[in-house]
């Protein structure tokens, strides 16, 4: 198993660009996430999805979208870059489960810089 | 609304000292915990979880935490310090039903030789 995969690993954007960040997993777990992570500030949560079809907005969504067509991927798209995005984005991924207890598995992360 | 902090953004020990790396949570609800370990350009991998079983958790690498209701924390230790521990940890709680993870800002374990 691969388990969780992200594309690319860099990239450098100018301010008004669009771009779409993937992220697939072959887990078939149903929950995934987009986190990004900046210093002294942790991992804070972007979007999430409970399974295919269904998705929902985390701590920091702005600026962001995401769909689920299917179980294994999960792209973050940035419709309009701004310099504020950049950062390292993780996706995450882990089997739903009832009790939130599951462990998440993550990506690589994808370093962004916006100019 | 459920939160954790932890205490110091960096830590430094010396090869073979005790580590203790400091988790508090607030939560209105018996919480399920987690640290997550991130060693350089990688993304995060889970060290621990509590999940009500056992309060004292072990975990890969020889380190442990104790859920203490009492103090509301949720301490990572290792009895000695290697040089490959060097890493940033993080500590999360999860919201039940809500299926998010709230993480704490890091802390960055140095082991000095």
């Amino acid at each position: 198993n691969a388990g969780v995969t992200q594309t690319p690993k860099f990239q450098v954007l100018k301010t008004g660009q669009s771009m779409t960040l993937q992220c697939a997993q072959d887990m078939n777990h149903e929950y995934m996430s987009w986190y990004r992570q900046d210093p002294g500030m942790g991992l804070r949560l972007i979007h999430y999805s409970v399974g295919a079809g269904i998705t929902d907005q985390g701590e920091v969504p702005n600026g962001y979208n995401v769909s689920r067509s299917t179980t294994e991927d999960f792209p973050l798209r940035l419709l309009s870059a701004a310099p504020s995005q950049t950062s390292v984005y993780f996706c995450a991924s882990s089997t739903q489960g009832t009790l939130s207890y599951n462990e998440q598995f993550f990506g690589p992360g994808t370093r962004l810089t916006v100019l | 609304a459920q939160s954790v902090t932890q205490l110091g953004s960096h830590v430094s020990v010396s090869e073979g000292a005790l580590v203790l790396l400091r988790c508090n949570y607030s939560s209105s609800v018996p919480p399920y915990l987690f640290w997550y370990v991130q060693y350089p350009n990688q993304g995060l991998q889970l060290l621990l979880k509590y999940t009500s079983a056992a309060t004292l958790v072990k975990g890969i690498n020889g380190f442990e935490a104790e859920f203490k209701k009492s103090e509301t924390s949720f301490h990572l230790t290792k009895p000695s310090a290697h040089m490959s521990d060097a890493a940033e940890y993080f500590c999360a709680v999860s919201d039940p039903g809500t299926y998010k993870y709230i993480f704490g800002t890091g802390t960055r374990l140095k082991v000095l030789a």
